[in-house]
């Protein structure tokens, strides 16, 4: 039972456009979202995330929208860039209030590619 | 400052053997958690602790599997009679108590049982 999806396996991009990720999710117990970012041989890397309290959070050129009462989530990176290339996983976690322990349930990550 | 560590970085086995991951946390990151990462699939969770505890072993897959973690830091995954489905890339990660979802990944062990 796959709780948090990403249904595109890979995105190509021009560099400087905008690359739109997406994430669903199943378990309405789920109240904070996180994006990581993993490049090759490395571990994923924390990149973003949004309570369920908010429905948009931006740092830099990442923004993440939560849409709760259609289970969907996505990541907005504008504009591209060539070293945003990476697997994005979206992450889900039952935080209800502060007492998550940080057990994140994952999705199988998209693979983005940006062009020069 | 140093980040998550983990060794081997890559472990080639027999079916049947025996293997020991190992991890290396951030100084002073109270939680420690396992992930698995099979081929075209999301992060696995698979064992949490907090301090030398493991208040949550759910994620693993079978009495095969087992952790354990001393002195608040090194942590230790074994999988005994290890099988072919078991070849995976085996991830740690730690966080600070306040802030658990934000967690600071290793780069992996890959396994792969022949």
């Amino acid at each position: 039972d796959q709780q948090v999806k990403q249904n595109s396996p890979s995105l190509s991009v021009q560099e400087g456009r905008i690359s739109i990720l997406n994430c669903d999710y199943t378990n309405s117990m789920f109240d904070y979202f996180l994006w990581y970012k993993k490049y090759p041989a490395e571990g994923p890397t924390f990149l973003i995330s949004i309570s369920s309290i908010k429905d948009k959070n931006e740092d830099g050129r990442f923004t993440v929208f939560l849409n709760k009462s259609a289970k969907h989530l996505s990541l907005h990176i504008v504009p591209s860039q060539p070293g945003d290339s990476a697997v994005y996983f979206c992450a889900a976690s039952v935080n209800a209030g502060g007492t998550s322990y940080g057990k994140l349930t994952f999705g199988q990550g998209t693979i983005l590619t940006v062009h020069p | 400052g140093a980040g998550v560590s983990q060794s081997p970085s890559n472990k080639v086995t027999e079916k049947g053997k025996d293997v020991e991951l190992r991890c290396d946390p951030i100084s002073g990151h109270t939680a420690l958690y396992w992930y698995r990462q099979s081929l075209g699939q999301g992060l696995e969770f698979l064992i949490y602790f907090q301090g030398n505890s493991a208040p949550d072993k759910s994620g693993l897959p079978s009495d095969r599997f087992s952790a354990e973690r001393t002195g608040g830091s090194v942590s230790t995954l074994t999988i005994q009679r290890t099988q072919q489905e078991d070849s995976a890339v085996y991830l740690c990660a730690s966080s600070l108590r306040h802030n658990p979802d934000t967690q600071y990944f290793g780069p992996g062990t890959r396994l792969t049982v022949l």
